[in-house]
């Protein structure tokens, strides 16, 4: 079945230390995206690809990176620049022109920093 | 810039009862609209879109019509079940440089109650 995969469900790690959260998608799709979701703030954009070898910044991309070496991967680094670690991260993938802002999210990690 | 604003939750209905979830938008132009869904511990799916004013987007028993002179794209079902507990987002597409990005509202959760 396509679809995306993020590994993994819950991570755990001591403050201070880089992080890397995966993600994988079969759907063959260009575009990849990677958002944060804490609790009553809605998902935020932390960096997205539109292709391989590509990306951008979103609205949040401080103390975070990525690489896009591959189309079906797009992993997401934590570094230790990241003042507030802790959330849910979300990876999702869209597809071509006429359908770009139908995404298809991964079910996400849960990263806790203590 | 563009915005969502959705009505804030939670929202708690018993099985069979009719829901809103409201939705208006600030935006250039009219934009594609879209309604996303989150079940609990998963990633987001997308419910329903509706891509030009007056048009109605639908997808299991859920409605929204894309509302131009009120700015709306409220969410509505006629009769809820226990299964349709989640978190629901309004979004709609960046109408500045970047064409890739989405804008969520905050998310509103439901919680149905048998």
């Amino acid at each position: 079945d396509g679809g995306i995969t993020q590994s993994p469900k819950y991570l755990f790690r001591k403050e201070g230390q880089n992080v890397t959260l995966s993600c994988e998608q079969n759907l063959n799709h260009d575009a990849m995206y990677w958002y944060r979701q804490d609790p009553g703030q809605g998902l935020r954009l932390i960096y997205y690809s539109q292709i391989v070898n590509d990306f951008q910044k979103g609205d949040i991309a401080e103390g975070y990176s990525v690489s896009r070496e591959k189309k079906e991967s797009f992993p997401l680094t934590v570094t230790s620049a990241q003042k507030n670690p802790t959330a849910f991260y979300l990876c999702a993938s869209s597809a071509g022109r006429d359908t770009i802002h139908e995404q298809y999210f991964g079910p996400g990690t849960r990263l806790t920093v203590t | 810039g563009d915005s969502v604003t959705q009505m804030e939750g939670p929202v708690t209905l018993s099985e069979e009862a009719f829901l809103t979830i409201n939705c208006t938008y600030t935006a250039t132009g009219y934009p594609s609209l879209f309604w996303y869904v989150q079940y609990p511990g998963e990633g987001l799916q997308l419910l329903l879109k509706a891509t030009k004013a007056d048009d109605k987007g639908s997808n299991k028993g859920f409605e929204a019509t894309y509302r131009k002179e009120t700015t709306s794209f409220h969410l509505e079902k006629g009769s809820v079940q226990v299964s349709d507990s989640a978190v629901y987002f309004c979004a709609l597409p960046d109408s500045g440089g970047s064409n890739y990005k989405l804008t969520f509202g905050k998310g509103t959760l439901l919680t149905v109650n048998p």
